[in-house]
This record gives C-alpha cells, sequence and structure tokens, in this order.
C-alpha cells in the first residue's frame, strides 16, 4: 500500500527560510508533487520530482531521494501569502498510476 | 486559457436526497478526476477518467455514487442518496501530463 507523512503545522517568520518534509512508502514510485492550498481554496501545483536531486523555482524548490523515501518543499524569503497548506503527493504506477496526497502541512508564516 | 469549472459551488441538502456535481475541465486534458476533501485532509481520488473511459474507481462508494463522462469532456458526479458523512468539497481536477489542474471544488453540507 502507500503512506505519506508529514508534519501537520509549521510556523516560520516572514523572510525566513522553511523546509518542510515529506516522507512516503509506495511500491511502484513514478513521481512526487508539492501542492500549494490556500483556506477555502483548490491546490494549485508547485513542483514534480521523479529524479533524484533539487529542482529550484524561484523562491520554492523541492529536493527528493528515491532511496530514502523523501522528499522536501524548501520555501525560502517567505511572505505572508505563504500561509496555506502544502500537499505532499505521490505518484503510484501500481493499480494504473494513481495519484495519493498526504494530509498536508498547514504553514503559517507570522510578521 | 479558462481554468477547471465545476458548479454549483456551495449546496446544502438533506440526507437522503440526492446531488449532482458538475464539472468542465480543461479544453484538450484527457485526463478527468473527481476528489473529496474533508477538513484538514488532502484530497482522496473517487474517480479518474482516461477520456470517457473510467480507469480508475476502485475508491467510489458505488452503492450510492455514480460517475459518467459522456464524449470526454464534461462529467457529472451524483450522489443518491447522501449520507451525512459525504459532507466534504468535492473537486475536479483535470490533466494532460504530469500535473493536475484543480477546479474551485463543491462545498456540499448534509443535514
Amino acid at each position: 500500500g502507500q503512506n505519506i507523512d508529514q508534519p501537520t503545522e509549521m510556523t516560520a517568520t516572514e523572510g525566513a527560510i522553511v523546509q518542510i518534509n515529506c516522507t512516503y512508502q509506495t511500491s511502484g514510485f513514478n513521481g512526487l508533487f508539492w501542492y500549494q492550498q490556500h483556506a477555502g481554496e483548490a491546490p494549485t501545483f508547485l513542483s514534480y520530482n521523479v529524479l533524484d536531486g533539487l529542482e529550484e523555482k524561484g523562491r520554492f524548490s523541492s529536493f527528493l531521494s528515491r532511496s530514502k523515501g523523501y522528499s522536501y518543499l524548501l520555501l525560502k524569503e517567505l511572505q505572508m501569502k505563504d500561509s496555506a497548506s502544502y500537499l505532499c503527493a505521490v505518484r503510484d504506477s501500481t493499480g494504473g498510476f494513481k495519484t495519493i496526497f498526504g494530509a498536508g502541512t498547514r504553514l503559517f508564516v507570522k510578521a | 486559457e479558462a481554468g477547471v469549472v465545476q458548479s454549483p459551488r456551495y449546496k446544502i441538502i438533506e440526507k437522503k436526497q440526492p446531488v449532482a456535481f458538475w464539472c468542465n475541465p480543461i479544453s484538450g486534458h484527457n485526463t478527468l478526476y473527481w476528489y473529496r476533501q474533508n477538513l484538514g485532509q488532502g484530497p482522496e481520488l473517487l474517480i479518474r477518467y482516461e477520456n470517457e473511459e473510467a480507469v480508475d474507481d476502485s475508491q467510489l462508494p458505488k452503492d450510492r455514487f455514480s460517475a459518467e463522462r459522456l464524449k470526454g469532456v464534461d462529467s457529472t458526479l451524483k450522489i443518491q442518496p447522501a449520507e451525512l458523512g459525504d459532507s466534504a468539497v468535492y473537486l475536479c481536477a483535470s490533466s494532460w501530463t504530469n500535473e493536475q489542474y484543480f477546479g474551485p471544488g463543491t462545498r456540499l453540507t448534509v443535514t
């Protein structure tokens, strides 16, 4: 089966850097996604990793280690608007490429 | 480019009543997903379509839920009869390659 773990909540200060970790267990790994979801809104795509290493996109970076079943999302120069839930999702090739979402990490950015 | 369109945005019904949700995906996206999201949780896949074929409906409670995607474009998700536990946000998403684009969702409240 599949299992995704990420912290429930995190708090960070405006202008700082925060790292949101995600560990997963899956039998047929086929990619890891990070989505951002503001309260009451739909998830929006942030990043996609299928190979090991760091993918950088502006203030956001995502890292993947397939051997460790581990990923993190790094947010730099935090802004108040970054307060949201961050969903880690894994695509599994078994059962037809299903994408499984974690419960999300609620990030609070304080002034 | 228009995003994923869903209607209605909000729906309040009494238990045992039927309800239907409609989704219009992004033009050209052949994969369509219906998710259910409970408060504080990540989206949970109900059904995935490739064009008009339902390729993964293993999580759809088939005794009361049904879905269709006629002509491989718009889709409808129906619940009949609704139960109190069905209160949630129902998200529709579509994709062409890896990332999924989500609609605004329908917030269902069953009283």
